[in-house]
């Protein structure tokens, strides 16, 4: 079954840390992996998309990491602000051209 | 405004009633997407097109339910006779046929059936 898992389901952070939030897929065929972001009662912005061959890609202080192997993707917030609070998705998309959604993590930051 | 547009951004409507939502992709995006997302979940998939064309519909597309993108540009998404457990967010996606492109959300309608 074509399934995306991420962790944690939330995470309360300080303002100025870091984090990184976890996304582990069994789609297949993979075609690409991306990352939204979601503030509440908005639609999600994409941050990042990643192919197949790609290890990583950074958009900001946001830094993506693939491991097609193993079938993980990571999500790297540097430098956190108040305004990333928000849920952030991982998507993969297979070759069929449909997007599969992760239920989010919940990020909260905190002054 | 040249993204994708949902309307309305709000629905209540009474229980058994019937709502329709409109989905305008951006133009030149020849793939479109309906997902349906409540409170504390990720968006799940209901269908999706290609052109006019609809290539896949989730199970979760009750018989209540249809979608039709007619011309090819907007897409319209009807719900008949609305049961409580519709109430959700429903998002429009759209992106350009290729495996790699980005797709677009829209803002969503949010449904309340009371």
């Amino acid at each position: 079954k074509n399934q995306v898992e991420q962790s944690p389901q939330s995470l309360i952070i300080l303002e100025g840390k870091n984090c990184t939030l976890q996304c582990n897929y069994t789609v297949s065929p993979f075609s690409n992996l991306r990352w939204y972001k979601q503030d509440t009662g908005r639609g999600p912005v994409s941050l990042t998309i990643m192919t197949f061959s790609e290890n990583t890609k950074s958009n900001g202080r946001y830094t993506a990491t693939l491991d097609a192997d193993t079938k993980q993707s990571s999500l790297h917030i540097t430098a956190s602000q108040l305004s990333d609070s928000a849920s952030y998705i991982c998507v993969v998309s297979y070759q069929g051209g449909k997007l599969i959604f992760g239920q989010g993590t919940e990020l909260s930051v905190k002054p | 405004d040249t993204g994708v547009s949902q309307n309305p951004r709000h629905k209540i409507t009474k229980r058994g009633q019937n709502v329709t939502f409109r989905c305008d992709p951006i133009s030149e995006h020849n793939r479109l997407y309906w997902y349906r997302q409540t409170l504390g979940q990720g968006p799940e998939f209901l269908t999706y097109f290609q052109n006019e064309a609809q290539l896949e519909k989730s199970r979760l597309l009750s018989d209540r339910f249809s979608a039709e993108r007619p011309k090819g540009s907007f897409s319209t998404l009807e719900i008949q006779r609305t049961e409580q457990g519709d109430s959700a967010m429903y998002l429009c996606a759209s992106r350009e046929a290729g495996k790699n492109t980005e797709a677009f959300f829209g803002q969503g309608t949010r449904l309340t059936v009371v």
